[in-house]
């Protein structure tokens, strides 16, 4: 069984300022982890994935996730945030074996100017 | 250009009148899968296919059928329509060989309300 948690129904912060949108996950086995983004009357966009090596993965549009296996988490992480990146969020876990992806319930940023 | 299209994209509908969502990708996908989003809980999915033939349940397959039988085309049907289905719908595809590791392409949506 594999399952994800995004603690955070909304985050708001402030233009420029970094910005954090939080996940863990459970999964036997190693993970595959995802970020996909849903911007208002859209589908959900592929960000970044993580299967394995460095834990630190680069994505679309400046946006980066630190995989951390002690904690099972992976959060999607910005150095200075803008008002284009307020859109839901949706963090994903796989596996190798798995003929599915499980998705989280989605964190609505909000970049307030 | 690489897309999944779905038809129709905003469909009201009454309980009990069978309907189809058309779902179709250009990438030469084995893999598509169908998903609801409902406010707090996220996606959920519904039936997957790894490829022409080949279906699966997903996690919340009640009410709903699938068929496979081009690789381009993936339809969902709802037999019957209940007001509990009236979501946002999405379909998606990627390679197979790992789905489960794989980026998914997603269609647009399609909000159905069924009264």
């Amino acid at each position: 069984a594999q399952s994800v948690a995004q603690p955070e129904d909304q985050v708001n912060v402030a233009e420029g300022n970094p910005l954090t949108v939080k996940c863990t996950y459970s999964v036997s086995g190693n993970p595959y982890l995802f970020w996909y983004v849903q911007y208002p009357n859209r589908g959900l966009q592929f960000l970044l994935k993580y299967i394995t090596g460095d834990n630190l993965v680069k994505g679309s549009y400046g946006f980066e996730a630190e995989f951390n296996k002690s904690q099972t988490s992976f959060h999607l992480k910005k150095p200075s945030a803008l008002v284009s990146d307020s859109a839901l969020y949706f963090c994903a876990v796989g596996r190798r074996s798995a003929r599915q992806l499980t998705f989280g319930s989605g964190t609505q940023l909000t970049v307030l100017p | 250009e690489a897309q999944v299209t779905q038809n129709p994209r905003y469909l009201i509908t009454v309980t009990g009148k069978k309907l189809t969502v058309t779902c179709s990708q250009n990438m030469n996908h084995e893999y598509m899968s169908w998903y609801r989003q409902d406010p707090g809980l996220g996606l959920r999915q519904i039936y997957y296919s790894m490829n022409v033939e080949v279906t699966d349940k997903g996690d919340v397959p009640e009410g709903y059928k699938v068929s496979r039988k081009e690789k381009r085309n993936f339809p969902l049907i709802l037999e019957s329509p209940s007001p509990n289905q009236t979501s946002l719908y999405f379909c998606a595809s990627s390679h197979s060989g790992t789905p489960g590791g794989n980026e998914q392409f997603f269609g647009p949506g399609t909000r159905l309300t069924v009264l």
